[in-house]
């Protein structure tokens, strides 16, 4: 079946570094999604992306659609202890079903 | 707008009894409900997916008969996990998809503990 798969699974970073993970799905996506789930909390929606090689930022945040829409990045500017949690990209396997990535851990240091 | 709430946020029972968890979505008609399950620092796997008024289709390998669901109305859904064992202790996430967005919102979360 379609597998998601993120890199890094963890990420420590010093607050004011930049952060990126990464996102590869074994079959092309019609769009992909992004969620952040705030450590105790549930996974809140960021951003969808349908295009291919689309890019969307949403304040220091950067989302990247591959061209071949089969994977997928976000990238973090300057991150800040705000920005602590687990993201997860996501996939529809069908219409209706979304399959998510293993997800990045990202921890920063004040 | 797009709020799902659920009920309760967290549960401790005895092996054996069946809990219920309730997932409500506030403020647009949900057509479609999911149900996941979170083990500690993994990821959300999918358990079911439920629409208004037909039964639930399940995942491979999550047992129906243990986790019933029950979609009665276009903005409840229902988890019960019955003669529940410690082994069913998780992170229980629902969400809601409706209002012709492909989006899902997800509720805050049921954390249950059998000891």
């Amino acid at each position: 079946g379609q597998q998601v798969m993120q890199i890094p699974q963890y990420q420590h970073v010093q607050e004011g570094e930049d952060f990126t993970t990464y996102c590869n799905s074994s079959t092309t996506l019609s769009n992909i999604q992004w969620y952040k789930q705030r450590p105790g909390g549930h996974p809140v929606f960021l951003i969808q992306l349908v295009k291919s090689g689309e890019v969307k930022k949403q304040k220091r945040l950067t989302f990247q659609f591959g061209e071949a829409k089969k994977n997928s990045s976000l990238h973090i500017t300057a991150t800040q202890t705000t920005d602590v949690g687990t993201y997860f990209c996501a996939g529809p396997e069908s219409s209706y079903k979304l399959i998510f990535g293993s997800g990045t851990r990202l921890l920063v240091r004040p | 707008g797009a709020v799902v709430s659920q009920h309760p946020s967290w549960v401790i029972c005895k092996s054996g009894t069946s809990v219920k968890i309730e997932c409500r979505s506030l403020d647009f008609q949900a057509t479609t409900m999911f149900w996941y399950r979170q083990f500690p620092k993994q990821s959300l796997m999918l358990m079911a997916t439920s629409n208004e008024g037909s039964k639930a289709t399940y995942e491979q390998g999550v047992e129906k008969d243990k986790f019933l669901i029950n979609h009665a109305s276009l903005t409840l859904s229902t988890l019960t996990v019955t003669s529940a064992h410690p082994e069913d202790s998780s992170f229980y996430i629902c969400s809601a998809r409706g209002g012709g967005v492909d989006t899902q919102y997800f509720g805050p979360g049921t954390r249950l503990t059998v000891l």
